[in-house]
């Protein structure tokens, strides 16, 4: 099993639509947790952080579920800008490691 | 602009030379990694360096060989790769967990 899964997707949709992506882990020592985003031939970079009570920045919202190890991207009123792959990203506890999902890519269409 | 800069951006190399690849940041971060990304797969840690010393090491073949010169660079020397580790190689620093990664080095073998 991988350590870190995604639905590599892509899902295609609407501008204006509301789209959520889930990710899981098998790491129970997982301890932090994070979304990046990454654009065709670009680096990863960071979208925001996973706080264990949920936490929204804009038209972004992050969940955490530790029971089911899971996190969640919540995107709402999607923009064209929204298109690129979206990577769950976990911090295995007292190590530097940090372990990244396949990514889900995101299309927006006009 | 992250603040982690990687030399060369592109690199074409025959599989019996021997090249490198540069990572520098002046971030004050203490903790450097080497990622590797293929089309189609998750980015894959290869290595790890914190305070200069190699903290995680994944089972990367030999012919990768990192090294620390202090906190704020980052070698990968490479030789006699083969075809199939052709990718971009992504270096970057964590600062409370938080990554941030350089633009990437494009890697071609023939």
């Amino acid at each position: 099993r991988k350590e870190v899964e995604q639905d590599p997707g892509p899902f295609n949709v609407p501008e204006g639509a509301t789209v959520a992506f889930n990710c899981t882990y098998s790491n129970s020592a997982s301890q932090s947790f994070f979304w990046y985003r990454q654009d065709c031939r670009k680096e990863p970079k960071l979208l925001m952080s996973v706080y264990s009570s949920g936490n929204e920045d804009g038209r972004f919202t992050a969940q955490l579920n530790r029971a089911s190890q899971y996190i969640s991207l919540l995107i709402r009123d999607s923009k064209l800008s929204d298109s690129a792959t979206y990577l769950c990203v976990v911090n295995i506890k007292n190590t530097d490691k940090l372990i990244f999902g396949t990514g889900t890519r995101l299309q927006v269409f006009p | 602009e992250t603040g982690v800069t990687q030399t060369p951006r592109h690199l074409v190399m025959g599989m019996t030379n021997k090249k490198s690849l540069k990572c520098e940041q002046h971030l004050g971060h203490n903790a450097m990694y080497w990622y590797k990304q293929s089309a189609k797969k998750p980015l894959e840690l290869m290595f790890v360096y914190n305070f200069k010393e190699q903290t995680e090491n994944n089972s990367v073949p030999s012919r990768f060989s990192p090294e620390c010169p202090n906190s704020s660079h980052l070698f990968l020397h490479l030789h006699t790769l083969q075809p199939e580790d052709s990718a971009l190689y992504l270096c970057a620093s964590t600062r409370e967990n938080t990554i941030y990664f350089g633009e990437g080095s494009w890697l071609t073998v023939v």
